[in-house]
């Protein structure tokens, strides 16, 4: 069965970078589909940021362009996620998922904070 | 952007109740909808995608539709199990848009 799951710190300072890791089992990256982070607003709104296919390209957000950065591992099946010079308006929480077109497997979320 | 305009952005309903949720895409994005449900405390789970298809595992209770560019999610019979959020995404293009989601609680 493919598992997603979203790992990293849950207090970011204003002005610093935002790292996550998506660790994948059951599938890998490299085989097929694209690998994404979503995230949800408080307020409940979702966006779209970007992902990384299996092949390495990568499609972000025009909205987050010039602050984002997807990455990969193959050798351990993970993906990452970088978001440099975070205010209070990035706080939510993040999400990794697979695009199966639809997105069809989800992490569990990880819960991020920008606060001083 | 595609736009997609969720409605209603919050509903109330009773047992076994027919719900019916809609979104308007800005553009044409043909069949390329889905639907998600969110529980509390837990991440987004696929209901249906390309407007009609129901994921794996979803009651046959849910049904999608279209009419020209505006897609809807209809619960037939409402259950317990249902309250969440729900919402639409296009898969049209990118960047992937996603409604702004309709809060469903029982009545």
């Amino acid at each position: 069965e493919v598992q997603l799951q979203e790992s990293g710190p849950g207090l970011v300072k204003p002005s610093q970078s935002l790292s996550l890791t998506c660790s994948v089992t059951g599938y890998s990256i490299t085989s097929s589909y694209r690998w994404n982070w979503i995230r949800k607003f408080p307020g409940n709104k979702l966006e779209w940021m970007g992902y990384i296919n299996s092949a390495g390209s990568t499609n972000y957000n025009p909205s987050l362009k010039s602050r984002i950065s997807i990455t990969r591992d193959t050798s351990k099946n993970q993906f990452f996620l970088q978001v440099n010079s975070v205010t209070t308006e990035d706080t939510a929480t993040y999400y990794c998922a697979r695009y199966n077109n639809p997105f069809d497997y989800w992490g569990q979320g990880v819960m991020v904070t920008v606060s001083s | 952007d595609i736009q997609m305009t969720q409605s209603p952005a919050s509903l109330s309903a009773s047992l076994e109740e027919i719900v019916t949720i809609t979104c308007q895409a800005s553009q044409n994005i043909g069949n390329w909808l889905a639907w998600y449900q969110q529980k509390p405390g837990k991440s987004p789970q696929l209901l249906i995608y390309g407007t009609t298809s129901l994921a794996d595992g979803v009651p046959s209770r849910f049904s999608g539709s279209r009419s020209g560019t505006q897609y809807s999610l209809k619960i037939s019979r409402l259950q317990v199990e249902d309250i969440g959020i729900y919402y639409c995404q296009q898969a049209s293009s990118t960047p992937y848009t996603f409604g702004a989601g309709t809060k469903l609680e029982l009545k």
